[in-house]
């Protein structure tokens, strides 16, 4: 069975740009989670999505969005980029409405010059 | 809210010495720990987990036990081997069922 793949691996944007990051989840999961990691603030959770329903939400500016599309995969948009925004985001899958146990991809790197 | 606190890092050991990360927890309700692991360019795998209270999770050699009374998760390896150098994270996930994470701990085996 295929992990969680996440594309692009690298991305290089500059300030007041949008990016988009790409998700598939396990086939068969159907939550998938979006978190962010940086070395001053470490992993942080952005949002969750089931089913194509956001369900949970971290403390992140608008400016971060998502959604997922009817057969799982999965999207982060981040609009006008700051500086901080780099950093490497992590797309994690489960299965069913269990969310214990998570999957995570390779992650995707973005720097924001 | 809830939060997970780790013991500081980086840590150094030589080949086959005993290992313990520590980790603490704050949480609401009946938290399910973790212990993430994350190797150089690469993402977050699942190294052990435990649900309830005395539950002891292991894998690869590693081992942790959920104590509820000292609300811990210590990670443990009797031997360590080279291949083992990573990060190492604590989790736990309860309520509203998102993963917190400790600050992690960077782990080097010396050969």
């Amino acid at each position: 069975k295929a992990g969680v793949t996440q594309t692009p691996r690298y991305l290089i944007k500059t300030r007041g740009q949008q990016v988009t990051l790409s998700c598939s989840p396990i086939s068969g999961h159907r939550s998938v989670s979006w978190y962010q990691q940086t070395p001053g603030q470490g992993l942080q959770f952005l949002f969750e999505y089931f089913s194509e329903t956001q369900r949970n939400k971290g403390n992140f500016p608008g400016r971060f969005s998502g959604r997922q599309f009817s057969n799982s995969r999965s999207e982060m948009n981040v609009s006008t980029l700051e500086l901080g925004d780099s950093a490497l985001y992590l797309c994690a899958s489960s299965q069913g409405d269990s969310r214990l146990e998570q999957f995570f991809g390779p992650g995707t790197r973005l720097t924001v010059l | 809210g809830n939060s997970v606190t780790q013991m500081e890092g980086p840590v150094t050991l030589s080949e086959e010495a005993f290992l313990t990360i520590n980790c603490t927890y704050t949480a609401t309700g009946y938290p399910s720990l973790f212990w993430y692991v994350q190797y150089p360019g690469e993402g977050l795998q699942l190294l052990l987990k435990a649900t309830k209270a005395d539950d002891k999770g292991s894998n690869k050699g590693f081992e942790a036990t959920y104590r509820k009374e000292t609300t811990s998760f210590h990670l443990e390896k009797g031997s360590v081997q080279v291949s083992d150098s990573a990060v190492y994270f604590c989790a736990l996930i309860s309520g509203a069922q998102k993963l917190v994470f400790g600050q992690g701990t960077r782990l080097t085996i010396n050969p």
